[in-house]
């Protein structure tokens, strides 16, 4: 079953602008991660952030986490054409159990 | 870091026959690897758990007869869909972490596999 939800669906921006997307789910977890997926391909992992943790960064790409909301935050600085592709946010509840995914939000950015 | 293998990357196959799928974790030992399943610009759904020397959990509406999951080392998940109808066309994606050193840490994914059924 999905748990995070993403918002928006789908996102269009120009080169050089910001891009933000938000995920929200449903019950406790113990982190959340957020995966790309260029079309047709496989996943590549962006950015884990943990329970106890409200904000991370990684080169251009920003997360916030807000566990009372349960909702996450992804946000893109400086956008390139390359960052075209579906974002998910995915949930880890605990050790054993599976990744949980959102519906994705996918971006395009205009060169 | 930790690398995760999937085989084939794509296939096509005739409606009624059967396909494997391998997902191999390279680096490290997997006790579980989990299989999901993407249809086209929707999100990755959990299909089942895979255990290794013990059955495998479906998720509810995923037909454990159709999809037969095999996890026979540590190190090596298959997935075979039986009987394939057009429908099972989808792609199908593996995944698995590094439960001996960090449990709760990034999921490593497989390059997925495109199945088309004609």
């Amino acid at each position: 079953s999905q748990q995070g939800e993403e918002d928006p669906q789908a996102l269009s921006i120009q080169e050089g602008e910001n891009a933000t997307m938000n995920c929200s789910y449903k019950t406790s977890i113990n982190n959340l991660q957020w995966y790309r997926q260029n079309s047709g391909r496989g996943l590549v992992h962006l950015i884990l952030i943990r329970s106890n943790e409200r904000e991370k960064h990684s080169g251009r790409l920003r997360v916030t986490l807000d566990t009372s909301k349960k909702s996450s935050s992804l946000l893109i600085t400086a956008s390139r054409a390359a960052d075209t592709a579906s974002y998910f946010c995915a949930t880890l509840n605990s050790g054993n159990t599976p990744l949980v995914f959102g519906k994705g939000t996918r971006l395009s950015v205009i060169a | 870091g930790a690398v995760v293998s999937q085989h084939p990357s794509w296939v096509i196959c005739k409606s009624g026959t059967s396909v494997k799928i391998e997902c191999r974790s390279l680096d490290f030992q997997a006790t579980t690897m989990f299989w999901y399943r993407q249809f086209p610009k929707q999100s990755l759904m959990l299909m089942a758990t895979s255990n290794e020397g013990s059955k495998a959990t479906y998720e509810q509406g995923v037909e454990k007869d159709k999809f037969l999951i095999n996890h026979a080392s540590l190190t090596l998940s298959t997935l075979t869909v039986t009987s394939a109808h057009p429908e099972d066309s989808s792609f199908y994606i593996c995944s698995a972490r590094d439960q001996v050193s960090v449990p709760t840490t990034e999921a490593f994914f497989g390059q997925g596999t495109r199945l088309t059924v004609v």
